[in-house]
């Protein structure tokens, strides 16, 4: 079943921060985080495994609570380069990588 | 830049031909996965190869197939295409096994847009 993001759309100021989150129905052991660009291929931001709770780069955050099976994108103080689409994408076995993708969450950032 | 290619770009064929999409994969990885997105929806698992033999499938009918060869490279055939099957597809490698690491995940290619009439 296809995890289910939340909000499905949101609309920032630049500078303003973001929570994006990503609940499945099923036990995971990895969470993959990618932002899409219209019409382009989804770009890589980061992967939380079972027993990693938070990890992050620069202004870009990410959480994974096991036992709720969800996970929460932060991204702070946002630029317009953040404009996209985001989707989790959720791994249920160790080294089984056939990703289930979420539902997507649609962020645009305004001057 | 994910390493990733694929062709063509964009395809337009008619409801009940054959079409063959290709991918070229990150050298050393030893999978290839296929995915179908449609307008507005996240991908969705095709199947995945590795080692040159299919590793899971996902909810698509038999038409849809794979083939993987030695060279990194992959083709995914669909056959008696219909009008559903208009989407982007994905190709993303990886290697797989190996989920320890920061970077181990799986790499997108830019995709082939296929429209069937």
């Amino acid at each position: 079943q296809q995890p289910v993001q939340s909000p499905q759309a949101v609309i920032l100021r630049e500078g303003e921060d973001a929570v994006i989150n990503c609940s499945s129905s099923k036990a995971l052991y990895s969470v993959h985080w990618y932002r899409q660009k219209h019409g382009e291929a989804p770009v890589f931001l980061m992967i939380l495994l079972k027993g990693g709770e938070q990890k992050g780069h620069d202004k870009i955050s990410a959480s994974f609570n096991e036992k709720k099976q969800q996970s929460s994108l932060y991204l702070t103080a946002s630029q317009l380069s953040y404009s996209g689409t985001y989707f989790c994408g959720t791994g249920a076995n160790f080294g089984n990588e056939k990703l289930t993708f979420g539902t997507g969450t649609r962020l645009t950032i305004i001057p | 830049e994910t390493g990733v290619t694929q062709s063509p770009t964009h395809l337009i064929k008619t409801r009940g031909q054959q079409v063959t999409l290709r991918c070229s994969s990150q050298s050393g990885h030893n999978t290839v996965s296929w995915y179908q997105q449609a307008l507005g929806q996240g991908p969705q698992f095709i199947f995945q190869y590795y080692r040159e033999e299919e590793n899971g499938r996902g909810n698509f009918p038999p038409r849809f197939s794979g083939l993987q060869f030695p060279n990194y490279s992959s083709e995914l055939n669909v056959n008696a295409l219909e009008l559903d099957d208009s989407a982007l597809y994905l190709c993303a490698s990886m290697i797989l096994g190996r989920v320890e690491t920061d970077t181990d995940t799986q790499y997108f290619g830019p995709g082939t847009r296929l429209t069937v009439l």
